[in-house]
């Protein structure tokens, strides 16, 4: 069983639609990802967050936003997304990738989201 | 040159072979490193750290080279349920990750 839950586990929308996709974490964990993939192709990182932090955005358009409310908690909100947006969402949990005592501390991810823009 | 990469494969494979991957990274100064196992249309799953003294877990083996810059995941006596993509990770010196595009193994009857 994962320590991070991610819901929907499936999302169908409309180009006009606002969705968000939830993520919690309960690893005790202090950095939270957003990452996309895309029918084979590979992970793409989105959003990096540390310590509520945004820390990164990976040059993503503006129609996914991002929201960290507290360690355990992150939010990708949807809003006027394009068919080619259709994906697997996933979102990790890791230590404070900032800290070098964390540096051993591998990803754990979520089940994902599979999302389908029509 | 891509910061970490894989041969995709396909890599087929008959059950009870030894097969391996190997991945290389172009960062020297590159500090952890990981195999994951994804299936497909699901989440990846940490398979096991990779140490510099080499690991071993199971039927699976991974091994550190720093000198030559690459990393390797030696799997022995093949299960058909060892199918799968099989991803490097490799966190640099800033503390990034850095996903290789995977390794596709399929091994049959």
């Amino acid at each position: 069983e994962t320590g991070v839950t991610q819901t929907p586990r499936h999302l169908v929308m409309g180009m006009t639609n606002k969705k968000s996709l939830k993520c919690e974490q309960h690893l005790g964990h202090n950095a939270m990802y957003w990452y996309k993939q895309s029918a084979k192709k590979p992970l793409e990182l989105m959003f990096v967050y540390n310590f509520k932090e945004q820390t990164e955005n990976n040059s993503v358009p503006s129609r996914f936003s991002p929201e960290c409310p507290n360690s355990s908690h992150l939010f990708l909100h949807l809003h006027t997304l394009q068919p080619e947006d259709s994906a697997l969402y996933l979102c990790a949990s890791s230590q404070d990738e900032r800290t070098v005592s964390s540096y051993n501390s591998p990803l754990h991810f979520g089940n994902g989201t599979r999302l389908t823009v029509t | 040159r891509k910061e970490v990469e894989q041969d995709p494969g396909p890599f087929n494979v008959p059950e009870g072979a030894t097969v391996a991957f190997n991945c290389t990274y172009s960062n020297s100064a590159s500090q952890s490193f990981f195999w994951y196992r994804q299936d497909c249309r699901k989440e990846p799953k940490l398979l096991m750290s990779v140490y510099s003294s080499g690991n071993e877990d199971g039927r699976f083996t991974a091994q550190l080279n720093r000198a030559s810059q690459y990393i390797s995941l030696l799997i022995r006596d093949s299960k058909l349920s060892d199918s799968a993509t099989y991803l490097c990770v490799v966190r640099n010196q800033g503390g990034k990750l850095i996903f290789g595009q995977g390794t596709e193994l399929s091994v049959k009857p």
